[in-house]
């Protein structure tokens, strides 16, 4: 069925750099925008930033522009993001998800990876 | 705090109707259509109403989606035990040009 699938988080000093990678099956990955969203420990879901399904657009929010970088290689259907001078702030559970186009619904989601960042 | 603002908590009894608000600006709800999501205890989120109204296949007619101006509304009508979630609002911010989310919703079902 469709699905996607993040790779393992971890454990990441606080000024450290994290890449993760998400991981699309049963359906046409590169005619859809793709999506990260996280949710610190007991918090609320808070939008990352998208990708276009070309890659040629890309927003993010405020939290983490200038130090996250949405990217994706359509021929291995896989969405990334380089995460770096990673804060503690950023601790949480990482999921990526999937929308016809930038600013429509996130129809699919993936099951979560976390990321601590810690000393 | 939270661009879209949601009641953090929300409780009723099986089978009554409870509604659910989400407020926003004319950024975003004024402009935009408005997406719910219902995150289960220890799941990931997922799609309950997308463009204010509408529900993908599978999820049942008892959840209905509204919106008026910069408000939007979820309601939950005949209200079961497994509805008991977390239920968040989204939409996209034209003058952000992100998305944001309502800081949540927690469904008590007594």
């Amino acid at each position: 069925q469709v699905q996607l699938v993040e790779s393992e988080g971890g454990v990441v000093q606080p000024g450290g750099s994290l890449r993760l990678s998400c991981v699309a099956s049963e359906f046409t990955f590169s005619s859809y925008a793709m999506h990260w969203v996280r949710q610190a420990p007991g918090k609320g879901l808070e939008w990352v930033g998208v990708i276009s399904y070309d890659g040629a657009s890309r927003y993010y929010a405020d939290s983490v522009e200038g130090r996250f970088i949405i990217s994706r290689d359509n021929p291995k259907n896989t969405l990334y993001v380089q995460m770096s001078s990673l804060r503690a702030e950023d601790t949480a559970v990482y999921y990526c998800a999937k929308s016809r186009v930038v600013n429509f619904a996130f129809d699919i989601w993936g099951q979560g990876t976390i990321v601590t960042v810690s000393s | 705090q939270s661009v879209l603002t949601q009641p953090p908590s929300a409780s009723g009894t099986p089978g009554q109707r409870v509604t659910i608000s989400c407020s926003g600006s004319r950024f975003n709800i004024g402009s935009n259509t408005v997406n719910w999501y219902q995150q289960l205890p220890g799941t990931a989120p997922k799609v309950l109403i997308y463009n204010n109204n509408q529900r993908p296949s599978g999820v049942p007619d008892r959840f209905s989606g509204s919106k008026s101006g910069t408000s939007a509304s979820l309601a939950i009508s005949g209200l079961q035990s497994e509805d008991e979630a977390d239920y968040y609002c989204a939409v996209w911010d034209d003058s952000l040009n992100a998305w944001v989310f309502g800081g949540g919703t927690k469904l008590t079902v007594l």
